[in-house]
């Protein structure tokens, strides 16, 4: 059964660099198939989804970020990072790595809340 | 980006009730229509996928349908478990929206 894991700082100060990371248990990374996803939650708000990559290293962005983001793949480690910067408040939000085949996100991390402020 | 939308917000049941929560794209999306589940201090839990395929795991009360703009998800009989906020996502076009969730309560 797959895991997903987020790590990284949980206070960001404003303007400065967001960084996350996921650790995938249970699965493969490089096994190919899936697509390795970031989402977040703002606070009391619904779902953004904000990327993807896969093993190859392809990326799809959600292009209201694109310009302030960059994931990354480790398949050594058989994890994918987050970097979002200048991050504002509006950044604030409980980020999610989750996994997907088709666009459906079948397995998520338990998220983390990311809060920016100085 | 496509907008999702839907209805209603907010939903009062009972158990052992039969519920449906309509979900609408701004365009035509075939059947690339994702239902989750998300309880608080939870990640979303896929429950369907491609409009009305069950994810394994996932009680067969859940139910969904629905093709091109207008979608629904149905609980046929509702569980202790069952209340919660549901998000419908599509996936027919990057970026993927979801909607605003129903709190079922």
């Amino acid at each position: 059964q797959v895991q997903l894991q987020e790590a990284g700082p949980r206070l960001v100060k404003p303007f400065q660099t967001l960084s996350l990371t996921c650790t995938v248990s249970g699965a493969s990374i490089t096994s190919g198939g899936y697509y390795w996803s970031w989402i977040r939650q703002h606070p009391t708000k619904g779902l953004q989804w904000i990327g993807f990559i896969y093993y190859s290293g392809y990326t799809d962005y959600n292009p209201s970020l694109k310009s302030r983001l960059a994931i990354s793949v480790d398949p050594s480690n058989n994890q994918f990072s987050l970097r979002l910067t200048s991050v504002t408040a509006a950044d604030t939000a409980v980020y999610f790595c989750a996994r997907g085949q088709f666009g459906e996100l079948d397995s998520w991390g338990l998220g983390t809340l990311v809060t920016v402020s100085s | 980006d496509i907008q999702m939308t839907q209805s209603p917000s907010s939903l009062s049941a009972s158990v052992g009730d039969r519920v449906t929560i309509s979900c609408r794209a701004s365009q035509p999306i075939n059947k690339f229509l994702n239902w989750y589940q998300q309880k608080p201090g939870m990640a979303p839990k896929l429950l369907i996928y491609s409009s009305s395929t069950l994810q394994s795991g996932v009680p067969s009360r859940f139910t969904g349908s629905g093709s091109g703009t207008d979608f629904t998800l149905t609980i046929s009989s509702l569980q202790p478990g069952d209340f919660a906020t549901y998000y419908c996502q599509q996936s027919y076009k990057i970026p993927y929206t979801f909607g605003q969730g129903t709190i079922l309560e």
